[in-house]
């Protein structure tokens, strides 16, 4: 069954720290996977996109990793900011179909 | 990529009445695709919508409920109707945007609430 998990489900953290969000999938055939920052409200904004070849991406200050041996993806975000309270989502898409979406992080950052 | 104008972005709606949300693309994209994202959750696919063709819709969603036009390839609607508080949600409209590395591209969305 194609599956995609996310952890932790909720994260808070104080402005200027790091941290990881992770993402783990049982899809195939795998084409790619993305991760979205969804602000409250708002539509899905893609931040990074990686395919099997691709073990690291960087966007600003957000750096995604694949390993796509264990199936498992990261997301790390450096010296975070209030902007960056958002629900993460990682979506992995299904060769030559669709896509399978993660249930989301929900990041809160605080001052 | 593709950028998707979704309107409205909200509404408040009276039970009973139905309320019609429109995406537009700014190019040409085969395929478009309707979510429901309901508070706190995850993104719920509601349907798939075909040009020239009627919607395919996913488990639990139905045309009579979800009615969906796709006149072009740039264009689509998707009428919440006979809406009930249990309708209020946020609905998207994504489009899967072409190339080796094709993914979504999403619209701003539509908070509805139904009274």
């Amino acid at each position: 069954k194609n599956q995609v998990e996310q952890s932790p489900q909720s994260l808070i953290i104080l402005e200027g720290k790091n941290c990881t969000l992770q993402c783990n999938y049982t899809v195939s055939p795998f084409s790619n996977l993305r991760w979205y920052k969804q602000d409250t409200g708002r539509g899905p904004v893609s931040l990074t996109i990686m395919t099997f070849s691709e073990n690291t991406k960087s966007n600003g200050r957000y750096t995604a990793t694949l390993d796509a041996d264990t199936k498992q993806s990261s997301l790390h975000i450096t010296a975070s900011q209030l902007s960056d309270s958002a629900s993460y989502i990682c979506v992995v898409a299904i060769y030559g179909q669709n896509f399978v979406f993660g249930p989301g992080t929900r990041l809160s950052v605080l001052p | 990529s593709a950028v998707i104008s979704q309107k409205p972005s909200r509404d408040i709606c009276q039970r009973g009445t139905s309320l019609t949300i429109q995406c537009q693309v700014d190019s040409q994209v085969t395929m478009m695709f309707w979510y429901r994202q309901q508070p706190g959750q995850s993104l719920t696919l509601i349907a798939t919508a075909n040009q020239g063709s009627e919607a395919t819709y996913e488990s639990g969603f139905v045309i009579d409920k979800f009615p969906i036009s796709r006149p072009n390839l740039t264009f689509s609607t998707l009428t919440v109707s006979n809406m009930s508080p249990e309708d209020s949600s946020i609905y998207l409209c994504s489009a899967r945007t072409g190339g080796e590395n094709y993914g979504y591209t999403f619209g701003s969305g539509t908070r509805l609430t139904v009274v």
